[in-house]
């Protein structure tokens, strides 16, 4: 009974794919994210959507599109991919934007 | 723009000793949340601690503890007793709306303990 799950834990393809990274959350929360942790360790937002109200940080490149289905779900998507994107993938959940956020283990993709 | 500065990459203390954390942030709200998160060796993110900047109270739990300097915008995290599973990357983060509307992290602190 995961909060928060992810697949696929792991994700390796080449460069120019496209891809999908699927989010889920049992707890009813209202607000869902996706946060991109790179090769350094850095942790940085990117989607943050809320009641089919989504606020995209402005430096994710337009490639990257998050879809909703219902308020439990959040998956990415991944258009024609490059080496750069390869990173940690962490989705999360919380009640309010203000309260603690729960994570999912995160997918790790690799580029070849 | 808010930012959140963790100024030591990496510390190594013996086990059972306290160790602190150093955070410090900046931001120009005036109502906003901080949050210790710590990443293992096994990815996930575990919520450590929460303090929401109008409560004056540190936050503890358990061996966990905070020091929240409010006008220095410190927030410091305090380990007492330390144990081999603290062994992780520990993260700072600060929520204060705005923006991408997510938290924003520090570069984060390793912290090794030594048997």
């Amino acid at each position: 009974d995961t909060a928060v799950s992810q697949t696929p834990k792991y994700l390796v393809t080449q460069m120019g794919n496209d891809k999908s990274i699927k989010c889920e959350q049992n707890l009813g929360h209202d607000t869902m994210y996706w946060y991109k942790q790179d090769s350094k360790k850095f942790l940085k937002i990117m989607f943050s959507y809320n009641n089919k109200e989504l606020i995209i940080n402005e430096t994710v490149p337009n490639r990257f599109s998050p879809k909703s289905p219902d308020k439990a779900h959040l998956n990415l998507h991944i258009n024609s991919l490059e080496l750069g994107d390869s990173a940690v993938y962490f989705c999360a959940s919380a009640g309010a934007s203000n309260q603690p956020q729960h994570f999912g283990d995160g997918t790790r993709l690799s580029i070849l | 723009a808010q930012t959140v500065t963790q100024s030591q990459p990496e510390m190594s203390v013996q086990e059972a000793e306290t160790v602190t954390l150093s955070c410090t942030y900046d931001t120009s709200e005036s109502n906003y949340y901080l949050f210790w998160y710590k990443q293992p060796p096994s990815r996930q993110m575990i919520l450590v601690i929460r303090q929401e900047a109008y409560k004056q109270q540190n936050a503890t739990e358990n061996r966990f503890s905070v020091n929240f300097q409010k006008a220095a915008k410190s927030f410091s995290l305090k380990i007492s007793d330390s144990q081999l599973g603290d062994t992780a990357m520990y993260f700072c983060a600060l929520y204060s709306g705005g923006g991408a509307d997510g938290l924003t992290f520090g570069k984060g602190t390793h912290l090794i303990i030594q048997p």
